[in-house]
């Protein structure tokens, strides 16, 4: 059983272009959280999908963008990017309808801003 | 907004000696808590959780916590520490009722020392 899966691995981009991250869920999952984790500290929750749409959204700004497809996957989108969005993202996987279940992490990507 | 503290970045500790990692949180309803530890360059990996059953839990690689709710804690124990419990070690809360965001704390960096 695949877990969950993110890619790229690593990613470096100049200030002020677009990036895209991407996320499978672990099979039979069908919610998609993604976190921004800054070097030193704890992940912080960016947002969340079910069912295609945005259920949840932290404190990021309008630059954070995302989209859920119908089979579950994720997609994480930054514009306009910023020194300051140099962090590991993290994308986690869980069943909504589930209160209390745990979240499955996947690697992560690393994205250097330069 | 729920949150969680943990004290003391960075924890070193004698291979065989007690580790403990300290987790408050702020809630006045007892929150879903969790443990997650982060090895280097890697996701986020499920330790153990807390829903609302038994107040002492019992994770992976042996650990456990207990719940203490006059105390707003859940605290992390292993007996005895080995060589690979060298990693980094999060506590995180999920309130209760559907919002389904994990708030981490910033983390317990272990060092377990030969």
């Amino acid at each position: 059983d695949a877990g969950v899966t993110q890619s790229p691995t690593h990613l470096i981009k100049t200030r002020g272009q677009q990036v895209t991250l991407r996320c499978s869920p672990k099979s039979g999952h069908d919610t998609v959280s993604w976190y921004q984790q800054a070097l030193g500290q704890g992940p912080q929750f960016i947002f969340q999908y079910y069912e295609e749409e945005e259920r949840q959204r932290g404190n990021f700004p309008d630059r954070f963008s995302g989209h859920q497809f119908p089979n579950y996957s994720s997609e994480l989108n930054v514009n306009a990017l910023l020194l300051g969005d140099s962090a590991l993202y993290l994308c986690a996987s869980s069943l909504i309808p589930r209160e209390g279940t745990e979240a499955f992490f996947g690697q992560g990507t690393r994205l250097t801003v330069v | 907004a729920q949150s969680v503290t943990q004290l003391g970045s960075h924890v070193s500790v004698s291979e065989g000696a007690l580790v403990l990692l300290r987790c408050n949180y702020s809630s006045s309803v007892p929150p879903y808590l969790f443990w997650y530890v982060q090895y280097p360059n890697q996701g986020l990996q499920l330790l153990l959780k807390y829903t609302s059953a038994a107040t002492l839990v019992k994770g992976i690689n042996g650990f456990e916590a207990e719940f203490k709710k006059s105390e707003t804690s859940f605290h992390l124990t292993k007996p005895s520490a080995h060589m690979s419990d060298a990693a980094e070690y999060f506590c995180a809360v999920k309130p209760r009722g559907g919002n389904n965001r994990l708030a981490f704390g910033k983390g317990n960096q272990v060092v377990v020392i030969p």
